[in-house]
């Protein structure tokens, strides 16, 4: 596709849910990177994957959050058992093979846990 | 740990006028920086990036300079429009693990 694309755009769940949020890079991108963004702060790093595996996930701040990109395209990040502090807007972003290029970001999911 | 500054928090400037936006960092050590653009409710859009061997890069009524020797990198936007309101974030992209660590943005608001 043109740009990185995100779905749903926006979610509400009940705590306590799981939850799988979608990311569609663009085409040829090898580089895919999730991050969580809370109101009037910066982007905060979850994880990023080179390819089908998760070369850096040392921001997923515990194990019911985990990742996954199977053939090294569309990315899949699941919440399990969420809670009320996981709201907030995930975002995607990806880039082609290499340290020195771009990143490209979708519009987000935001997640809403009521 | 890389940390990532930006000033001021908000800025509100009459139309017309020429800005700058600072972004700091405290690990040199990196490929890349990169400003983006961020409309309320909206996901991020990329202004321009600086590889670390640049000084400076220009797009529009943009330009972006970088000192990595001393951590910092301004950007510049001239003659302020109405349409440039908006948050500005900074990001760096370091060489260990190649992850993208953002300052907490500048609200920039351009008053008609």
């Amino acid at each position: 596709g043109a740009g990185v694309s995100q779905t749903p755009s926006n979610k509400v769940t009940e705590k306590g849910k799981y939850v799988e949020l979608r990311c569609d890079p663009i085409s040829g991108h090898t580089a895919l990177y999730w991050y969580r963004q809370s109101l009037g702060q910066g982007p905060e790093f979850l994880i990023y994957f080179q390819g089908t595996g998760a070369a850096d996930d040392s921001g997923l701040p515990n194990d019911r959050f985990f990742a996954v990109r199977p053939e090294g395209s569309v990315s899949t990040l699941k919440i399990q058992r969420t809670e009320r502090g996981d709201s907030a807007v995930y975002l995607c972003a990806s880039s082609l093979q290499g340290a020195w290029t771009e990143a490209f970001f979708g519009q987000g999911t935001r997640l809403t846990v009521v | 740990k890389q940390e990532v500054t930006q000033i001021p928090a908000a800025l509100s400037v009459p139309e017309g006028e020429n800005l700058v936006l600072n972004c700091s960092f405290t690990d040199s050590a990196i490929y890349n920086l990169q400003w983006f653009r961020q409309d309320p409710g909206k996901g991020l859009t990329s202004l321009l990036l600086i590889q670390s061997s640049q000084r400076e890069q220009t797009s529009g009524r943009l330009n972006a300079s970088l000192d990595k020797s001393s951590g910092r990198s301004t950007l510049y936007i001239a003659a302020s429009q109405p349409g440039d309101s908006a948050t500005y974030l900074c990001a760096v992209k370091e060489t260990s693990g190649s992850r993208l660590t953002f300052g907490e943005g500048t609200q920039l608001t351009v008053n008609p």
